[in-house]
């Protein structure tokens, strides 16, 4: 079955920098891949829909400067936590859908997860 | 905008017992549904996933059913195990994933 990856699965940071989260499609290309986050007991949240070769496409109240999304390949899909602060601490999940996909957002694979702790 | 609730949020049984977990969801024009496990810590595990002409799928002791009409589906696991621990979450397919707050489930040994 299709597997999608993440890299680094657990990062902590100092508040201010920048974090970079990769989310890879391995054994098949993945034309959108999508961010999810959740919070400690809540449920994974959309971010954002990333397209290959085109902008990333936001939920609502999601900042795009501070969550800046890269869909560079078929396979590959970053996010990069720009100045992060504590509140930004959360389990960060991209999932990949496969271009045989239908009109549906079925088909999605998701990765194991992300964990940001920001100090 | 699609919202979707599980309940209960959490359940503790002993094992060997039948439980059932449910889903809502407000609106009805759905593609699919698809129900997840999450172990603490890690990502998702797709359990099963109906497609909305469908009304139930099964998968060895999970059985999942979907009704459209009312915006309900429910997750029945047959003779639960510890291993079954874990936390559940429903998601209702439509042009995004649409997911709910899950149901946090404790097999006692």
């Amino acid at each position: 079955g299709a597997v999608v990856s993440q890299h680094p699965s657990r990062v902590i940071c100092k508040s201010g920098t920048s974090v970079k989260i990769e989310c890879r499609s391995l054994d098949f290309q993945a034309t959108t891949m999508f961010w999810y986050r959740q919070f400690p007991k809540q449920s994974l949240m959309l971010m954002a829909t990333s397209n290959e070769g085109s902008k990333a496409t936001y939920e609502q109240g999601v900042e795009k400067d501070k969550f800046l999304i890269n869909h560079a390949s078929l396979t590959l899909s970053t996010l990069t936590v720009t100045s992060a602060h504590p509140e930004d601490s959360s389990f960060y999940i991209c999932s990949a859908k496969t271009p045989f996909a239908g009109a549906g957002a079925d088909t999605q694979y998701f990765g194991p997860g992300t964990r940001l702790t920001v100090l | 905008k699609q919202e979707v609730t599980q309940i209960p949020a959490a359940l503790s049984v002993p094992e060997g017992e039948n439980l059932v977990l449910n889903c809502s969801f407000t609106d009805s024009a759905i593609y699919n549904l698809q129900w997840f496990r999450q172990d603490p810590g890690k990502g998702l595990t797709s359990l099963l996933l109906i497609q909305s002409s469908q009304r139930e799928q099964t998968s060895g002791r999970l059985n999942a059913s979907l009704d459209k009409s009312s915006g309900r589906s429910t997750l029945y696991i047959a003779a639960s195990q510890p291993g079954d621990s874990a936390t559940y979450l429903c998601a209702v397919i439509g042009n995004q994933f649409y997911f709910g707050t899950g149901t946090s489930l404790t097999v006692i040994p």
